[in-house]
């Protein structure tokens, strides 16, 4: 079946614009993350969406990050005024929510470079 | 803080050897633990997981074993391939928490 899809895969922007990113889940899957990954490092969690519940927002960096999900589908994150130190891959994943473990399943991520 | 770290930042393995990648995590209260092997240029696929209620789980070539008296998480690779050279993760859910937390990473290349 289709995996985690993100779009686009690549983007180049110049500091202070606004960039939108899109990620759609596994279909079925309630709960879909968002995490930042700089160069050479682990990944940073950003935000967490579950079925209609309020989300986890606890990991966006500034008020210049926000994210949108609809129902239990696509979600977007949009960063604003952007920065050279939001260049970073954005992945999106997402899970079932079954249980006490929840396996979570990555797309390709978006390569974000701020000029 | 809390944190999952990992001893070694890289790891060369000659190929057909077995590989052992460790991680350390630091919250008792975690109770899962995956981990993904990240190729270049692509996201994080999930290779093998553990419950807290368990000590090692196995799958095709993959070991996972967890140590909770030392915090200790490892993954070991049988007959290393050269496709295997990636970036392996490992991270810990903590407790409550929905989002995963991860280390730094591990770099394994395996040499011809």
């Amino acid at each position: 079946g289709a995996g985690v899809s993100q779009s686009p895969s690549n983007k180049v922007t110049e500091k202070g614009k606004d960039v939108e990113l899109r990620c759609d889940p596994i279909s079925g899957h309630t709960a879909l993350y968002w995490y930042r990954q700089r160069l050479g490092q682990g990944l940073e969690f950003l935000i967490y969406f579950q079925g209609n519940s309020a989300p986890d927002k606890s990991g966006l960096p500034s008020d210049r990050f926000s994210a949108e999900r609809t129902g239990e589908s696509v979600s977007t994150l949009t960063i604003q005024r952007t920065q050279q130190e939001d260049s970073a891959v954005y992945l999106c994943a997402s899970s079932l929510r079954r249980g006490g473990t929840d396996t979570q399943y990555f797309g390709p991520g978006t390569r974000l470079t701020v000029l | 803080g809390e944190s999952v770290g990992l001893h070694l930042p890289t790891l060369s393995v000659q190929e057909g050897d077995n590989s052992i990648i460790n991680c350390a995590y630091s919250n008792s209260a975690s109770d899962y633990f995956i981990w993904y092997k990240q190729e270049s240029g692509k996201g994080p696929q999930f290779i093998i997981d553990i419950r807290s209620n368990m000590d090692k789980r196995q799958g095709q070539r993959v070991t996972v074993l967890l140590n909770k008296t030392v915090k200790h998480l490892s993954l070991q690779i049988a007959a290393t391939q050269p496709g295997d050279s990636a970036v392996y993760f490992c991270a810990e859910n903590l407790g409550s928490a929905r989002q995963l937390t991860f280390g730094s990473g591990t770099q394994l290349t395996v040499l011809p």
